[in-house]
């Protein structure tokens, strides 16, 4: 149980292209998602949380314009990057859970490349 | 504030050699959760244990064993009989008592030789 899908694996775009992320929870209701962003050989940083039919909340520092997120559904969570830039390269990974009671549980990841 | 130090960076063993990875954790808080997770080379992360600060019992499942000392603030992971399919980024990770926002430490890249 507690399968959490990413799509897609990977996404090689142009600079000023958006690209949508999306995070599905298949086995169970995802009450809160996360969103991380992960450079080469880093530790993986939060960016934000959501929660299913409210606002995103970001962590300092996260272009809340640059980095859309939406919790439409106890399933579903989508990440944007919006025009995105070279800089944005990096390994996106979600992950949901769906009480206080669970462990998070995460998706497989999505390696962003903007050339 | 949360932080998680994981000091190795890299560690390499041998085939069938035993290996402990250490974490050592900070946080003003008197009850939170420790993670250990699993990053093999295709990128997914694999959730390995939940610990309970409430609950010092160290945990052994398989080849994994866990030894939480809350006196000196360690989560220490050690895998024993090591093989190849070991061979990935490890982190430890932490927890307030919501259980929300997970603090990462930098985590440590372990490679098995055969």
């Amino acid at each position: 149980g507690a399968v959490v899908s990413q799509h897609p694996s990977w996404v090689i775009c142009k600079s000023g292209t958006s690209v949508k992320i999306e995070c599905r929870s298949l086995d169970f209701q995802a009450t809160t998602m996360f969103w991380y962003r992960q450079f080469p050989k880093q530790s993986l940083m939060l960016m934000a949380t959501s929660n299913e039919g409210s606002k995103a909340t970001y962590e300092q520092g996260v272009e809340k314009d640059k980095f859309l997120i939406n919790h439409a559904s106890l399933t579903l969570s989508t990440l944007t990057v919006t025009s995105a830039h070279p800089e944005d390269s990096s390994f996106y990974i979600c992950s949901a859970k769906d009480s206080l009671l669970q462990p998070q549980h995460f998706g497989d990841g999505t390696r962003l490349s903007i050339l | 504030a949360q932080k998680v130090t994981q000091a190795q960076t890299e560690i390499s063993v041998v085939e069938k050699e035993d290996v402990t990875l250490d974490c050592v954790y900070e946080t003003r808080d008197t009850t939170y959760y420790l993670f250990w997770y699993k990053q093999p080379p295709s990128g997914e992360l694999v959730f390995l244990i939940r610990r309970n600060s409430f609950d010092e019992q160290n945990e052994i499942s398989g080849r994994y064993s866990w030894n939480f000392q809350k006196s000196t603030s360690s989560f220490n992971f050690t895998i024993t009989a090591s093989q190849v399919v070991d061979s990935a980024v490890y982190f430890c990770a932490l927890t307030p008592p919501s259980n929300e926002k997970l603090t990462f430490g930098t985590g440590t890249r372990l490679t098995i030789i055969p």
